[in-house]
């Protein structure tokens, strides 16, 4: 079965700083799917990412993809207090149908 | 229409009642899953019917029984649940397979309370 982990699990930084989350994932993928919960929601997507070297942006949120190494990153850029929130990687199956989710990082940002 | 709609939102039930959850979309997605997650844990599959058949049962108690009446419906049939079936159960579509970028798209959750 794939296999999918995130580090950090927990992750508090200032408002202004910058991370990166990692992603791993066990089997070879050439996709991989970034997903954002807040408490008590649901999850909406943030990035998809399709090839090896894709770089996705959204604000403060850039993903990467690295299928060799069997990576994404996830860098936040000046945090604000709005992006506190848990993040997913997720990672299909070879048939596309089912989706491995990676532990999910919670991330806070304090002021 | 964008959105995977889902029903109830919230749900209390003893352990001998039977109820449904509900999801619906109409997006043209054919692929519809049912995830459960518990608090501060990644989704967990259930279920994921592929062109309204079953495609994938990941080992669910049969007290959990999908039902996937056309494209656009998903239901969830419960009976007999446990106080540790409680959690927020999460219906997603996709286009299905490789179509595309076959991103997931979440209902807002249905939160199940066992007593």
């Amino acid at each position: 079965e794939l296999k999918v982990e995130q580090n950090p699990l927990f992750l508090s930084m200032q408002e202004g700083k910058n991370y990166t989350i990692y992603c791993n994932y066990s089997t070879t993928s050439d996709r991989l799917y970034w997903y954002r919960q807040d408490p008590g929601k649901s999850l909406e997507s943030l990035f998809v990412l399709l090839s090896n070297g894709a770089v996705k942006q959204e604000g403060r949120l850039m993903a990467s993809l690295d299928t060799k190494a069997r990576l994404s990153t996830l860098h936040i850029t000046a945090a604000v207090h709005d992006l506190s929130a848990t993040y997913f990687c997720a990672v299909p199956s070879n048939t596309g149908n089912q989706f491995y989710f990676g532990t999910g990082t919670s991330l806070t940002v304090i002021p | 229409d964008t959105e995977v709609t889902q029903t109830p939102k919230h749900l209390v039930m003893g352990m001998t009642n039977k109820k449904s959850l509900k999801c619906e979309q109409h997006m043209g997605h054919r692929a519809m899953y049912w995830y459960k997650q518990k608090a501060k844990k990644p989704p967990e599959l259930m279920f994921v019917y592929s062109y309204e058949k079953l495609s994938i049962n990941e080992s669910v108690p049969s007290r959990f029984s999908p039902e996937c009446p056309n494209s656009s419906l998903l239901n969830l049939h419960l009976h007999a649940l446990q106080p540790e079936d409680s959690a927020l159960y999460l219906c997603a579509s996709s286009l299905g397979g490789f179509t595309g970028a076959n991103v997931l798209t979440f209902g807002a959750g249905s939160r199940l309370t066992v007593l």
